[in-house]
């Protein structure tokens, strides 16, 4: 199957200080790459939708100058959190839109997770 | 009314037990239904993928698909204490709807 990577995997920074997180299609060009916070035992929250060439698109209640999105290629977007604070203490998670084959639907490929403290 | 509903659980089960989960649905446009699973601080994976109505097997895992009545399925066979996890449904018509995910727990 597809597979998609994250890094890092886990990263404890100061609080003021940004973090980037990168998301990487490994075998499959994705021309639509998702932005996912998650916290303890609860669901997938979606942030962001992130297209390639594009501006993202941002989901209600997400700051925009806060998570910088960039999805410079087919093959990589990245999440920048900027101005870290503790309640952006999170499990950010990436997936990648696989394109349907032969009329099939798309498919969402998720990466392994980032998980984010900020002191 | 929210798209996608699944009963987050939590639901404990002895090993080799059968395991049923359930979501339903209200958009009868959606057309494509996928299970995820994900395992404690990991990413979900993809488990099963149907398409419209209908059962796919795949191993001890059966995706059951009924359209008419809005509502898919999950069944796992033998269950094992390696399939605890959380289990998320989607689906999509275009746009992907997740539910919220069933914790599960097999106990050996």
């Amino acid at each position: 199957g597809a597979v998609v990577s994250q890094h890092p995997s886990r990263v404890i920074c100061k609080s003021g200080t940004s973090v980037k997180i990168e998301c990487r299609s490994l075998d499959f060009q994705a021309t639509t790459m998702f932005w996912y916070r998650q916290f303890p035992k609860q669901s997938l929250m979606l942030m962001a939708t992130s297209n390639e060439g594009s501006k993202a698109t941002y989901e209600q209640g997400v700051e925009k100058d806060k998570f910088l999105i960039n999805h410079a290629s087919l093959t990589l977007s990245t999440l920048t959190v900027t101005s870290a604070h503790p309640e952006d203490s999170s499990f950010y998670i990436c997936s990648a839109n696989s394109p349907g084959q032969g009329g099939g639907a798309d498919t969402q490929y998720f990466g392994p997770g980032t998980r984010l403290t900020v002191l | 009314q929210k798209e996608v509903e699944q009963d987050p659980g939590p639901l404990s089960v002895p090993e080799g037990a059968i395991v049923s989960l359930n979501c339903t649905y209200s958009n009868s446009a959606f057309q494509y239904f996928m299970w995820y699973r994900q395992y404690s601080r990991k990413g979900p994976e993809l488990l099963m993928y149907t398409y419209s109505s209908g059962n796919k097997e795949d191993g001890r895992f059966t995706a059951q698909v009924d359209k008419s009545s809005k509502y898919i399925s999950l069944f796992i066979r033998d269950s094992q204490p390696s399939d605890s996890a959380t289990y998320l449904c989607a689906m999509s018509e275009g746009q992907f709807y997740f539910g919220t995910g069933t914790s599960l727990t097999v106990i050996p």
